[in-house]
């Protein structure tokens, strides 16, 4: 089975500065996908940025990208130019190749606090 | 609709009642998933749908729990005979196409609370 883990349960960034969250998985699967969520207060998960396990490419969104280590398999994400806005919960989850296996698996998150 | 609705938004049950959970997926979409989140956790896994078929419950906790969506559109989670380790966020997600890979969108969540 695959598992998704977070180890660093709080962060906290200066406002405009940057930081990196940390993410590693364990699959024995060669295809797959890495998203980061975004979760505030209301409870609606928002899709932060995704990554296909097939792209060497690193994905970014705006201020958001990912450090994506197929072979140590980690996935981290980094947010540039920090904002009030982007406190929240953040989840690391990981989806499966192919239709059967595209439930998402989630680590158990982190708390991302934004000093003004 | 221009969302995942959920409904209600907050239910508070006796321990031992039956409770339903109403999720309106995105107009069209295909994929329906059902998650629990208790307090300071990720997300798990209970059950999927692909149209009205229900093609993964092997998150569902125990036989109290029970998931369908008859018509492919709407689906709804009951929980019979209620106890305090239900007690979480029921959140409900769907997606376009049955297809590894394709967004998931997820409602705001149903907070079920058992006293």
């Amino acid at each position: 089975a695959q598992t998704v883990t977070q180890s660093q349960p709080e962060m906290s960034v200066q406002e405009a500065e940057t930081v990196t969250l940390s993410c590693t998985y364990d699959t024995s699967e060669s295809d797959y996908y890495l998203f980061w969520y975004k979760q505030p207060p209301s409870r609606q998960m928002i899709l932060v940025i995704r990554q296909e396990a097939y792209k060497q490419q690193n994905a970014t969104e705006n201020r958001f990208s990912v450090n994506f280590q197929k072979a140590a398999k980690s996935f981290s994400l980094k947010i540039s130019d920090s904002q009030l806005g982007d406190a929240a919960m953040y989840f690391c989850a990981y989806m499966g190749w192919g239709g059967a296996n595209s439930k998402l698996t989630f680590g158990k998150g982190i708390t991302l606090s934004v000093r003004p | 609709g221009a969302g995942v609705s959920q409904s209600p938004r907050y239910k508070v049950a006796k321990r031992g009642q039956d409770v339903a959970l109403r999720c309106d997926p995105i107009s069209g979409h295909v994929s329906l998933f059902w998650y629990q989140q208790a307090l300071g956790q990720g997300p798990e896994f209970l059950t999927y749908f692909q149209n009205e078929a229900q093609l993964d419950k092997s998150g569902l906790p125990s036989d109290r729990f029970f998931a369908e969506r008859p018509e492919g559109s709407v689906s709804t989670l009951k929980i019979q005979r209620t106890q305090q380790e239900d007690s979480a966020v029921y959140l409900c997600a769907s997606s376009s196409q049955a297809l590894s890979g394709n967004t998931i969108y997820f409602g705001e969540g149903s907070w079920l609370t058992v006293v």
